[in-house]
């Protein structure tokens, strides 16, 4: 029972293009949402968040959006560079007893020069 | 840089064994929670930690698996009589806050595997 989804296993981007990966969630108890960016043998990093009140977070070349009557958001990067090649883990979290994020299976995302 | 320390890095247990797995939160923070991930999936929530008490083990295996987070020292996950199958990568994660809006900071991981 995924209640975060990843559908995209691996996505493969050209440098400079836009990178645009998607995370669909089921429990509507979710109010916060995060973006996680892991290199091999290295703990996922926090990348950017977005809470349910807003529908638009924006970090320099990463940029989140929230649907949520869809239960949809997804993690732009603008302009693709090769260092950003790493699995990209989508995370929801809810204060409705559920603090603790959930998390996707991950995308591996492949930027090529 | 401070970050959250997990050691070892690798371990190599024999089937039957006891896994020790140790992780020291940023500086600052008293809030400890233990991941697994096993090959090919997202990060699986363990166990919730707070300086002396298990806030959340809903994520734990009832058997063989525990976890503590001393007064003093390193939060310790322990898994006795190991078998093939916590073969995976164990990460720690610490925060300042509890909350769903405080991103939590992981550790390298630790690499079980088992012979």
């Amino acid at each position: 029972d995924q209640q975060v989804k990843q559908n995209s296993p691996s996505l493969s981007v050209q440098e400079g293009r836009i990178s645009i990966l998607n995370c669909d969630y089921t429990n509507s108890m979710f109010d916060y949402f995060l973006w996680y960016k892991k290199y091999p043998a290295e703990g996922p990093t926090f990348l950017i968040s977005i809470s349910s009140i807003k529908d638009k977070n924006e970090d320099g070349r990463f940029t989140v959006f929230l649907n949520k009557s869809a239960k949809h958001l997804s993690l732009h990067i603008v302009p693709s560079q090769p260092g950003d090649s790493a699995v990209y883990f989508c995370a929801a979290a809810g204060s409705g007893g559920s603090y603790i994020p959930t998390f996707g299976r991950g995308t591996s995302l492949i930027v090529h020069p | 840089n401070a970050g959250v320390m997990q050691n070892p890095r690798h371990l190599v247990r024999r089937r039957g064994q006891e896994a020790r797995l140790r992780c020291s939160p940023m500086k600052g923070h008293s809030h400890v929670y233990w991941y697994r991930q096993l090959p090919e999936e997202g990060l699986k929530f363990m166990v919730y930690l707070q300086k002396e008490n298990i806030i959340d083990e809903s994520g734990m295996p009832k058997e063989r698996f525990s976890a503590e987070f001393p007064k003093e020292g390193p939060s310790i996950l322990r898994i006795q009589q190991v078998v093939r199958g916590d073969s995976a990568a164990y990460f720690c994660a610490s925060s300042s806050n509890r909350g769903s809006n405080q991103p939590q900071h992981f550790g390298d991981g630790t690499r079980l595997s088992i012979l």
